[in-house]
């Protein structure tokens, strides 16, 4: 049974930063594209990130691009999100998800971010 | 990036009714392969998104019956045919033909009268 676990959410001052972590089970990671999809109540599901299996290619919608920086360890089967310089509209439930096949196959329970003074 | 229109955004149905949710996109969903990438996804309250149909009308494992999605180039529907209780939630479709820009699109509310 495959199941995305992810961690590091909270609570983070505007222009501050936060690392968010997905381990993965039940799938060969390794083989696996991986992606950040976030949802608000403004703007909905969000693809903002994805990585290759091996680490490239990357990708970053121009809404977190120069601030997000997604990665992988293969030998531990996570993934990351790393962000930066954060603003109240990065409020959201982040997921982990695998894009395959040109859709979206596991998600994530999410994580909380919430960017707030 | 390709833009997704769905609706109603809201749709209230009697139980046992049929429920139809409409999604629109900006650009021809047809992949050079010939494939079309349309998915369709279920979010229960208090849940993540759950993939309920792949290329326009594949259902996904364990999905009933009662679900079914049709449609061409840029217009596609879900359609379920007989609305039950744990139907209830909101329902996104999504574009995986464009990369690296995939979109959902807004979400359709589906709720009990």
């Amino acid at each position: 049974q495959v199941q995305l676990v992810e961690s590091g959410g909270g609570l983070v001052k505007p222009g501050g930063s936060l690392r968010l972590s997905c381990t993965t089970y039940g799938l060969t990671f390794s083989d696996e594209y991986m992606a950040w999809i976030r949802q608000t109540p403004g703007k909905g599901l969000e693809l903002i990130s994805y990585i290759g299996n091996s680490g490239s290619p990357t990708y970053h919608a121009d809404s977190v691009k120069g601030r997000f920086t997604i990665s992988r360890d293969n030998t531990k089967n996570s993934l990351f999100l790393q962000m930066n310089s954060l603003r109240a509209e990065d409020t959201a439930v982040y997921y982990c998800a695998t894009p395959a096949d040109s859709s979206i196959i596991f998600w994530g329970q999410g994580a909380l971010v919430t960017v707030s003074s | 990036d390709v833009v997704m229109t769905q609706s109603p955004l809201s749709l209230p149905v009697t139980l046992g009714q049929p429920a139809s949710i409409s999604c629109r996109s900006s650009q021809s969903l047809v992949h050079s392969n010939g494939n079309t990438y349309l998915s369709w996804f279920q979010q229960r309250p208090g849940q993540s998104p759950r993939r309920l149909i792949y290329k326009v009308s594949n259902r996904d494992s364990g999905v009933p019956d009662r679900f079914s999605g049709s449609g061409s180039g840029t217009d596609f529907t879900l359609e379920i045919s007989r609305v039950e209780a744990e139907d209830v939630g909101v329902y996104y479709c999504f574009q995986g033909t464009y990369w690296p820009g995939l979109t959902f699109g807004g979400g359709t509310k589906v709720e009990i009268k």
